[in-house]
Parts: structure tokens; sequence; C-alpha cells
């Protein structure tokens, strides 16, 4: 089974605190992302990543950055925390498939609630 | 306009109803399509992959149709272990991201 876990599920941070989130995956996957997703807005993305050391930008990148130094890791970082980032965030990871291919199904993981005070 | 448009719902159903959930999503661009089921609180996790011909896994179809870039799903016989949000998602190869909808919650009652 895959297995992609996130380093916290309840997150409390003050604003202008550095936050990091972290996740790992254990499938050898390449694809990573980072999404928050509120109520009445869906999930969005915010960051994903197709290969170590590689990044691209998703919907909504303001206010945050990424890091993929190892495949296995994935993690999301909130330079100066401000209240309108408190959200659920959730990390999936995904096999590089090819077009149409059910490969590409994400799995995700537990998902880290962050509250921005 | 969202790219990926879901019913807005709720759905509240008795157990054994028929229920059909639509989705459009705006991007000729998508190749890969998807219905995906979150539980409360829970993580989303793949329902069923959707295929142009259509496809079926149990009491579920999935539904495609590429020219007016529409996809459906339809749940009979509902279970109240059925009651979830299902959110569906483009997939934009040439772009590797997805796009999720917003999500219809489904409540099937005793």
């Amino acid at each position: 089974d895959v297995k992609v876990t996130q380093s916290s599920r309840y997150l409390v941070k003050r604003t202008g605190e550095k936050v990091f989130l972290e996740c790992v995956q254990d499938m050898d996957h390449e694809n990573m992302f980072w999404y928050r997703q509120d109520p009445g807005l869906g999930l969005r993305l915010i960051y994903f990543s197709y290969d170590v050391k590689m990044k691209e930008k998703g919907d909504i990148p303001e206010g945050y950055s990424v890091s993929r130094e190892k495949k296995e890791r994935f993690s999301l970082i909130l330079e100066s925390a401000s209240t309108n980032q408190t959200s659920m965030y959730l990390c999936a990871s995904r096999v590089l498939g090819l077009a149409g291919s059910s490969y590409n199904e994400q799995f995700f993981g537990p998902g880290t609630r962050l509250t921005v005070l | 306009r969202k790219e990926v448009e879901q019913d807005p719902g709720p759905f509240n159903v008795p157990e054994g109803a028929t229920v059909a959930f639509n989705c459009t999503y705006s991007n000729s661009a998508s190749q890969s399509f998807f219905w995906y089921r979150q539980d409360c609180r829970k993580e989303p996790k793949l329902l069923m992959s959707v295929y142009s011909s259509g496809n079926e896994d149990g009491r579920f179809t999935a539904q495609l149709n590429r020219a007016s870039q529409y996809i459906s799903l339809l749940i009979r016989d509902s279970k109240l272990s059925d009651s979830a949000t299902y959110l569906c998602v483009v997939f934009n190869t040439n772009a590797g991201k997805s796009t999720f909808g917003d999500g219809t919650t489904l409540t099937v009652k005793p």
C-alpha cells in the first residue's frame, strides 16, 4: 500500500512565524503536490514537483515556498505565517503515468490542520 | 468560471435510492478523469477512474462525454456508507497537474 505521511495532524502557529510542513511518501513516486482545502473553495494546488530538486507553481503559490531535496520528501514552507493561511493542508504523491492512465491516481496524506493566530 | 464545476448539493437521499452527480470541465486539454471520495475529516481517496466508453464498478457507474466536456457518477442502491463528499477531478498531462471540483456532499439516510 502507498503511504503518504505528514509531520503533524494539527498545528497552531502565531502570525509571522516560519512554518514547515513535511510530507513523506514511501512508494518512490516522482510527482508530489501540496494543496490547501477550504470550505467553499475546494482543493487548491499550491506547488508541485515533478522530481527531486524540481518545483512548479500551482494556482495559489503566494506566501509559500517548497523544497524537494530527496525523492520521498516534499516540504511546504510558510515564510511568515498569516491568519489567511489557516487551512487544511494536504500532500499527495503520484507515479509518473501515461495520459489517460489510472496511474495518474494521486495518493493523499491525512492532512495537517494549521491554525495561525 | 471555475475550471471544474460540480453540482453544489447537498444531496440527501434515502437508502436504496439512485443518485447522480454531474461535473463539467472547461479545459479541453484535460486528458484523465476521476471521481474521488472524501469522508468527513479524512483525505480524498480514489473512487474510480472515468473512461470514454463509460465504466462500472459495482453500484457505481461513471460516464464521460468529451464533446460536451461532461462527467457523471451514478450511484445505485445507495447505502448509508456512501455518505461522503464526491470530488470530480480532471488531469492535464501537459501541465502535469490535476484540478479538483469543489465536491458534492451526499447524505444517505435510513
